[in-house]
């Protein structure tokens, strides 16, 4: 069975600053992609960051990067220069990339407060 | 990135009645679909997986009798509440797959908040 942990309810976050957002997970599957979603209270949720389970290296996107420890399976989300606009929900995801009907999964969940 | 349209954002209707809400990708096309559900402050609870021109797959515990799902074509799903109670009030979401394989991307919706009075 596959699951998405994140540890962190809520963050804060002083203006400027880098955050790092906390996921772990648990899978059987060899192949799987790993992704982080941001959900403003708009509801809309937007994808932020993917990282393959045979990537190498770790996945960045502008102020966004993925720390991938594969041994340990976590996927933590680091944002830099934290801006007052990051203050939203933010979710880890997690797909099998070769079975499951492409299924993806969520975590609970962190609601990260950027404060000025 | 890939464009996906919910409509409608929000309805109010009355107890017993069915409410349709469309999901659809703009910019490519989606042979598959999700459809999820969201209570407040809590994460996405996957309800069905949407197949262009083949029955849904419903996960555990979702009513496919209540919840119908049509996916009717490569760019749009359709999520239909039938005879909605107030406990069927929620945010659901639609997503679509973009691309094919590992590589593909999933997008979604903006949302249709749903109040069933």
């Amino acid at each position: 069975a596959q699951k998405i942990t994140q540890t962190q309810p809520g963050m804060f976050v002083q203006e400027k600053e880098a955050v790092t957002l906390d996921c772990t997970y648990d899978t059987s599957d060899q192949s799987y992609g790993l992704f982080w979603y941001k959900q403003p209270s708009s509801g809309e949720m937007i994808f932020l960051i993917y990282q393959g389970s045979y990537d190498e290296q770790n996945a960045t996107e502008g102020r966004y990067s993925l720390n991938f420890q594969k041994a340990r399976k976590s996927a933590n989300l680091v944002i830099s220069a934290s801006q007052l606009g990051d203050s939203a929900m933010y979710f880890c995801a997690m797909r099998p990339l070769n079975t499951g009907g492409f299924k993806t999964i969520f975590g609970a969940g962190t609601r990260l407060f950027v404060k000025a | 990135g890939a464009v996906v349209s919910q409509h409608p954002s929000r309805v109010i209707c009355k107890s017993g009645t069915s409410v349709k809400i469309e999901c659809r990708s703009l910019d490519f096309q989606a042979t598959t679909m999700f459809w999820y559900r969201q209570f407040p402050k809590q994460s996405l609870m996957l309800m069905a997986t949407s197949n262009e021109g083949s029955k849904a797959t419903y996960e555990q515990g979702v009513e496919k009798d209540k919840f119908l799902i049509n996916h009717a074509s490569l760019t749009l799903s359709t999520l239909t509440v039938t005879s909605a109670h107030p406990e069927d009030s929620s945010f659901y979401i639609c997503s679509a797959l973009e691309g094919t394989g590992g590589g593909s991307t999933l997008f979604f919706g903006e949302g249709s908040r749903l109040t069933v009075l």
